[in-house]
């Protein structure tokens, strides 16, 4: 059964430190690793990264991806409050259907 | 562009009533997806539709199930409530099989 584990569940930091949010995945027949920000109901995308070590960046977020030790980062540099969320990860899709990790819950504390 | 609607966003029912959510994707998308999102399980996928056939269907029992019409407007039923899907339900809109756009979730509440 393909999997995507998350880690840490949940993160606390203050403005302005730097986090990385982990993501490894075990799955049959890879497809792409997506990442997406759930702040109240809707998550959104972030990114979507399919080839090995590759950094894909938006303003202070960036990410990156490991095919051959099966895990994706996303950093987040000088946090905000804004960027207190849930961070989904998930693998997929392509005919069958994107497979989500359990999150990891940021809190950006001034 | 608008983007994804579902409704109704709030939802209380009782054990063994049934109830419908509607999904309304971005214009031009043919492929909705309905996940089920749960404290304890994270984003469990329910099914896709593809130009109004069920293309994918995740491990959920028979009380659940959809449809999808041929303005690509989805349905969603789910019958016999349990307490155990109580959850927010979202449903995801994509043009092709990558980007999926997310609406914002109807949540259910089942006492």
């Amino acid at each position: 059964e393909d999997k995507v584990v998350q880690s840490p569940l949940s993160l606390v930091v203050h403005e302005g430190d730097t986090v990385t949010l982990n993501c490894s995945y075990e799955v049959t027949n890879f497809r792409s690793l997506l990442w997406y920000k759930q702040e109240k109901k809707a998550p959104t995308f972030l990114f979507m990264l399919t080839s090995s070590g590759i950094e894909k960046k938006s303003g202070r977020l960036s990410s990156i991806l490991d095919k051959k030790e099966l895990f994706s980062i996303l950093n987040i540099t000088a946090t905000q409050t804004g960027d207190s969320a849930v961070y989904l990860c998930a693998e997929g899709p392509g005919n069958t259907p994107l497979v989500f990790g359990k999150g990891t819950r940021l809190s950006v504390i001034a | 562009k608008a983007g994804v609607t579902q409704t109704p966003r709030y939802l209380i029912k009782t054990r063994g009533q049934q109830v419908t959510l509607s999904c309304s994707p971005i214009s031009g998308h043919r492929s909705v997806s309905w996940y089920q999102q749960t404290p304890g399980q994270g984003l469990q996928f329910l099914f896709e539709y593809f130009s109004e056939t069920q293309r994918n269907k995740g491990n959920f029992p028979g009380r659940f199930s959809g449809r999808q019409f041929s303005n690509s407007r989805s349905e969603m039923n789910v019958s016999t409530l349990e307490l155990g899907d109580s959850a927010l339900y979202l449903c995801a809109s994509s043009r092709s099989s990558y980007e999926q756009y997310f609406g914002p979730g109807t949540r259910l509440t089942v006492t």
